[in-house]
């Protein structure tokens, strides 16, 4: 099956730095990746959807400027978090589908972030 | 915002015995989908019904769909040690092409040996 990795798998920074976490799609093309973040023993919630080449989409509530978001290739999207604070420490998964009409999606293994 | 409810959020069964979990939602669906995730780890994709779907199967899996009560179910027959996990169903309500997942907010299931 399709795999998507997630770089770094976990990841501690000092308040007011930014943190890079990656995400890739290794066996397939993906045209639209999807962030979440995860607080603990609580569920997904989508922050954004990012298509190939264009500009994230934001759920409500979600600062574009605080969480940035590239897709830079159809194998690769970045989220960083800008002047992280403890209250973005969570769980960070991303998930990518391919072109066409799929209905699945495949899910990274996650980021922690910690910020201190 | 979230857009199903599972219930329960906790069940413990003893290794063996069927685990039913339940998920229900607000809108009209596409399809609905059914994820395992084990403690801090990312998610597992166990099936997918579609919205012109009552019921399907995989392995000792088995989820039913029903649209005019906007919910499902997750069965699990025959429980093992390893199938201790969060179960989350996650709708698929957006315009075709978009696919945004919606999540519940999940069911943990442990399973005693």
């Amino acid at each position: 099956g399709a795999v998507v990795s997630q770089h770094p798998s976990w990841v501690i920074c000092k308040s007011g730095t930014s943190v890079k976490i990656e995400c890739r799609s290794l066996d397939f093309q993906a045209t639209t990746m999807f962030w979440y973040r995860q607080f603990p023993k609580q569920s997904l919630m989508l922050m954004a959807t990012s298509n190939e080449g264009s500009k994230a989409t934001y759920e409500q509530g979600v600062e574009k400027d605080k969480f940035l978001i590239n897709h830079a290739s159809l194998t690769l999207s970045t989220l960083t978090v800008t002047s992280a604070h403890p209250e973005d420490s969570s769980f960070y998964i991303c998930s990518a589908r391919t072109s066409g009409y799929s209905y699945e999606q495949y899910f990274g293994p996650g980021t922690r972030l910690t910020v201190t | 915002s979230q857009q199903g409810e599972e219930d329960p959020q906790a069940l413990s069964i003893q290794e063996g015995e069927n685990a039913t979990m339940n998920c229900s939602y607000k809108t009209s669906i596409n399809n609905l989908q059914w994820y395992r995730q084990n403690s801090g780890r990312g998610l597992v994709h166990l099936i997918l019904i579609r919205s012109n779907e009552r019921e399907k199967h995989s392995g000792r899996l088995r989820v039913t769909l029903d649209t005019s009560k906007k919910s499902s179910s997750l069965l699990i027959t025959a429980s093992r040690a390893a199938d201790t996990a969060s179960y989350f169903c996650a709708t698929d309500a957006g315009i075709q092409g978009a696919q945004k997942l919606v999540f519940g907010q999940g069911t943990r299931l442990t399973i005693n040996p």
